[in-house]
Order: structure tokens, then C-alpha cells, then sequence
């Protein structure tokens, strides 16, 4: 069984600033790992992915995530927070190999500050 | 472009009546689709797992004569929540791989049940 865990339901940051969302995840088979991105009353965008390919993974709007086994964790960051950027995260974890169906973690809201 | 579309974004109805929600495929076809519900400030949790051309799979503790699914063909599924009552009010959200590893959502459906 897949299971993600994001501490906290709040981050708030000030525009330029870095923004770090934590995830971490169990799993009993080698996982995918999934960050998304939900702005209101919309459905959800892929930010990036780990598919056991690199471990440093790059997606769009300028986030990154870095998949640490040793920690099981997967936390996504970005540089340089953009107003834009203020929405809802959602972590996620499938089985590697596995049905398509995901497991999300409770989400994070994010705040940016002028 | 949206790959995945949801029909009605919006739909209130009253207590006792069933609705539809449409989920569909724009361009690619789909023989499994994935039915969410999220609460408010809550994640998405998986209701089950839409498979063209048999039964619906549910998941643990969703009531499928409650929420009736049907995958008639290889681009759409429906969601019907039958006499709805007000704690059915959500936001129910669909998706569907387009390739392995490559899930796409919907826009998602705002019932209201009054």
C-alpha cells in the first residue's frame, strides 16, 4: 500500500522568496511520485513526476523536486516564488508498475505575499 | 488544451434527484477512467475505477448503487449520483491516462445539493 504525507495545510511565502513544500511518502514497492498543482474550482495540473528515471526532476512554472529514498521523501521547491504561484499542492504516490490510480496527500496551500 | 473534459463544471440540484456528471476523453482513448471526490480544503479522495465495457471498481466504503458509473464507450464515462442528498455536495473530478505515467484531470464538477 502507497501512502503520502504533507505536514502542515499552509505555506506562505513573500514574492522572490523560496518556496519548499514537503512531501513524504511510504510505499512497499518502488514508487511514482507526483506533484500537482490545483487552482480554485479547477481539476488538477501535472507539475512534474518521478518515474525512477533521474532523481533531481524538473517540471513546469520553474519547480523542482528531488526524489530521496534514504529520507522518503520527495519535497518540491522553486527558486523564486511568482504570485502566480499561489494555489493549492497536491503530492501523490502509485505503485510503480501498478493501475494508474493515485494516492494524494492532503495538500498544501500556498500563499504568496507582495 | 484541455485533454480531459468535465460536463457540467457547475450543478445544483434538490435533495432527492439524480445527476449526471460527464467525464470525457478529447483526444485519445480511454478504457480506464479514475472518479475523485474532494471535500472542501480536503484532498482528493478515489471513489473508484471506471473500466470500458464492465463493471466499475469501487473503492472501500463508497456506495455503488449510491454513485452509479457507466463507460459506455472508449472516450466517456458518467458519473450519476442517485437521490442526492445534501452530504453529497462536492467536487467530483475525473481523469484518465493517456499514456502509462501520463494521467490527465478534468476540470472538475461542483455538485449542490439543496
Amino acid at each position: 500500500a502507497q501512502s503520502v504525507t504533507q505536514l502542515g495545510s499552509h505555506v506562505s511565502v513573500s514574492e522572490g522568496a523560496l518556496v519548499l513544500l514537503r512531501c513524504n511518502y511510504s510505499s512497499s514497492v518502488p514508487p511514482y511520485l507526483f506533484w500537482y498543482v490545483q487552482y480554485p474550482n479547477q481539476g488538477l495540473q501535472l507539475l512534474l513526476k518521478y518515474t525512477s528515471a533521474a532523481t533531481l526532476v524538473k517540471g513546469i512554472n520553474g519547480f523542482e523536486a528531488e526524489f530521496k529514498k534514504s529520507e522518503t521523501s520527495f519535497h518540491l521547491t522553486k527558486p523564486s516564488a511568482h504570485m502566480s504561484d499561489a494555489a493549492e499542492y497536491f503530492c501523490a504516490v502509485r505503485a510503480q508498475g501498478g493501475s494508474e490510480k493515485l494516492v494524494f496527500g492532503k495538500g498544501m496551500k500556498l500563499t504568496v505575499n507582495p | 488544451g484541455a485533454v480531459v473534459s468535465q460536463h457540467p463544471s457547475w450543478v445544483i440540484c434538490k435533495s432527492g434527484t439524480s445527476v449526471k456528471i460527464e467525464c470525457r476523453s478529447l483526444d485519445f482513448q480511454a478504457t480506464t477512467m479514475f472518479w475523485y471526490r474532494q471535500f472542501p480544503k480536503q484532498s482528493l479522495m478515489l471513489m473508484a475505477t471506471s473500466n470500458e465495457g464492465s463493471k466499475a471498481t469501487y473503492e472501500q466504503g463508497v456506495e455503488k448503487d449510491k454513485f452509479l458509473i457507466n463507460h459506455a464507450s472508449l472516450t466517456l464515462s458518467t458519473l450519476t449520483v442517485t437521490s442526492a442528498h445534501p452530504e453529497d455536495s462536492s467536487f467530483y473530478i475525473c481523469s484518465a491516462p493517456r499514456l502509462p505515467g501520463e494521467l490527465f484531470f478534468g476540470e472538475g464538477s461542483r455538485l449542490t445539493v439543496l
